[in-house]
């Protein structure tokens, strides 16, 4: 089937400084890829829509400067938290779906990525 | 605009009891409707889908039906293990687009 993959999978870092995760489809071409938030035992909450080579589209009340959401290739979309806050501490988690063909309804979903904000 | 409604839990079952977790939807159209599970600090894994009214999605032993008349998508097994224990989310994609609609989610735990 088909995989996503995120890196780092936990990243700790201090206050004020930016964070990249990574986010790769491996074995198929993902035309529109996902970023959520999950909060503890709460929903995913997304936040934004992105598009291999065109700018991201984000959720009302997610902030495109401070999550700044690059889709270079049909393979990789990287989501950087930008002068990162305690708040800003949670479950992020990508997914992607395939360009075409019958899993075109389907999303694949990331392991998730576990940021702490000192 | 889309929604969905699962039941809160916790939900605290015993091994080899029968489960059922609600869920309703409210959509335009005719969206497909998913249950993924989480593992204890994993990500998502899509458990099964249906894509149109009457579909019947399976596997590994849970079931759900995709009732139009009762706009419902009620995940069932009939006998669930202590590995089962994860957490349920019901969610819808909209025609017309990707974007994936959750619900809150339902904790399941099975007692050995």
């Amino acid at each position: 089937g088909a995989v996503v993959s995120q890196h780092p999978s936990r990243v700790i870092c201090k206050s004020g400084t930016s964070v990249k995760i990574e986010c790769r489809s491996l074995d198929f071409q993902a035309t529109t890829m996902f970023w959520y938030r999950q909060f503890p035992k709460k929903s995913l909450m997304l936040m934004a829509t992105s598009n291999e080579g065109s700018k991201a589209t984000y959720e009302q009340g997610v902030e495109k400067d401070k999550f700044l959401i690059n889709h270079a290739s049909l393979t990789l979309s990287t989501l950087t938290v930008t002068s990162a806050h305690p708040e800003d501490s949670s479950f992020y988690i990508c997914s992607a779906t395939a360009r075409g063909g019958g899993a075109l309804n389907e999303q694949y979903f990331g392991p998730g990525t576990r940021l702490t904000v000192t | 605009g889309n929604s969905v409604t699962q039941m809160e839990g916790p939900v605290t079952l015993s091994e080899e009891a029968f489960l059922t977790i609600n869920c309703t939807y409210t959509a335009t159209g005719y969206p497909s409707l998913f249950w993924y599970v989480q593992y204890p600090g994993e990500g998502l894994q899509l458990l099964l889908k249906a894509t149109k009214a009457d579909d019947k999605g399976s596997n590994k032993g849970f079931e759900a039906t995709y009732r139009k008349e009762t706009t419902s998508f009620h995940l069932e097994k009939g006998s669930v293990q202590v590995s089962d224990s994860a957490v349920y989310f019901c969610a819808l994609m909209g025609t017309g687009g990707f974007k994936t609609i959750f619900g809150a989610g339902t904790r399941l735990f099975v007692k050995a």
